[in-house]
Formats: C-alpha cells, sequence, structure tokens
C-alpha cells in the first residue's frame, strides 16, 4: 500500500510569507505527527492529531499551526515566515490509538522549505 | 523530563567491520526504545524498537541494539558494516509521558 506522501517536496518562500504544507497518512492511519528537522536543532515535535484533535503539540509559537481533516489527512500552517523557519518539515503516521503509542511511526520524504 | 542523547556525532567505520551507534536515555517508568535511519534527502525508517522482554533486538538490514537497564543504553549494532550503511540514525525514547523523543542523530561514516 501506499507510503505517506508529503506535498510540496521543495518550496523557497520570502520572510513574512505564509506556507501550507500536506501530508496524506498511510490508508488506515489515524495518526499524523509533524517534525521541524534542521541541522543545529535537530528532530523537533511540533504536534500530532488524531481523529482530527490534537492530542500533543510541541514547543513552537503560534505561528506553527496544523488540523487533521476527517480523512486523516493533515496540513500544516506556517504564518509570517522567518529565516529560522528553513526546515525539512516530516509528517508521520502510525496505526496506533495515538501516533505516539506504539512508537512504530511511518515517514514521508518530507517538505524542504527555504525561507529568503 | 524525558531525555535521550547519542553522544557521538560520527562514526567511522570500515566495510566488514563491527558498527555501535551509542544511545543512553532518561525516562519515568518502563522506556520505549526505538531506532530510525535516514538517508540522505529521505524521511526516516524504522530499523527497531524495544517494548519488554528479550533484551536483545532484532530489527531491519541486519542491526540489531541490546537494552541495558542499569546502565539506560540502547546501542545499535551491526557484525559486519556495509557501505549502503552509511546514513543518519536516530535513537528515539518514549516514556509514560507519551511523547517519542528523538536524539540529535549520529551519522555513520563506512568507507570500502
Amino acid at each position: 500500500k501506499a507510503g505517506v506522501t508529503q506535498t510540496p517536496r521543495y518550496l523557497i518562500k520570502t520572510r513574512g510569507q505564509q506556507v501550507t504544507l500536506s501530508c496524506s497518512p498511510i490508508s488506515g492511519h489515524r495518526s499524523v505527527s509533524w517534525y521541524q528537522q534542521t541541522p543545529g536543532q535537530g528532530l523537533q515535535f511540533l504536534f500530532e492529531y488524531f481523529s482530527e484533535t490534537q492530542r500533543n503539540k510541541g514547543n513552537f509559537p503560534g505561528r506553527f499551526s496544523g488540523r487533521q481533516f476527517s480523512n486523516s489527512r493533515s496540513e500544516m500552517n506556517v504564518s509570517t515566515l522567518e529565516l529560522g523557519d528553513s526546515a525539512l518539515y516530516l509528517c508521520a503516521s502510525s496505526s496506533g490509538r495515538g501516533g505516539q503509542d506504539t512508537g512504530e511511526l511511518f515517514f514521508g520524504e518530507g517538505s524542504r522549505l527555504t525561507v529568503l | 523530563a524525558q531525555s535521550v542523547a547519542q553522544p557521538e556525532d560520527q562514526v567511522n567505520v570500515a566495510e566488514g567491520n563491527p558498527l555501535t551507534v551509542k544511545c543512553t536515555y532518561s525516562v519515568s517508568g518502563n522506556p520505549y526504545l526505538f531506532w530510525y535511519v535516514q538517508y540522505p534527502n529521505r524521511g526516516l525508517q524504522f530499523l527497531l524498537k524495544y517494548i519488554t522482554g528479550d533484551n536483545l533486538v532484532k530489527g531491519s538490514y541486519g542491526f540489531e541494539a541490546e537494552f541495558n537497564k542499569s546502565q539506560t543504553s540502547f546501542h545499535l549494532k551491526k557484525p559486519s558494516a556495509l557501505v549502503s550503511d552509511s546514513a543518519l540514525y536516530f535513537c528515539a525514547v518514549k516514556g509514560s509521558w507519551g511523547k517519542l523523543q528523538f536524539g540529535a542523530g549520529t551519522q555513520v561514516v563506512v568507507t570500502p
């Protein structure tokens, strides 16, 4: 079956703009987690959604938001982009009741955001 | 609070030699421990996990990891490294709090 799909794979934005990233989980998976990966900070947890509800949230400013739809697809939005938001944004899905319950996350290839 | 540490930024090993990537953790309660691998410009791939039971866990691509409760470690091992094992390896821990936390990652370089 198809894996986790993230779109777009690459994008370039300028400071002050906003961006929306999309994630389609593996069919049947109800939990979606988002991570930010940068060379300096490593993998940072953004948030997790399960059945359209945010279950966990990391330590990111309110400019970072997300949502999950009834078909389990998820989007994350970053408003008022800053240079430091340049990163690889990874989405992961899980078949468990919560994305963190079993820990076996299935990751997409990521969306690489460059902010100029 | 839970945390996970990977003390080595990079591990260099010759092909055919044993490979070890170190991981230590701190968590309340019984830990769930994981290893993931990331190839360039790719997402993370699950390698193996320890939930309970035998301290030696076998995973994908010939990798295994040993859980040591007294040393709070979960080192990843492979008896004979391949050039294709060159990648970024992440250890992760989940405690009673429920959030999966990743280490900083260890770059493995296997030379022919």
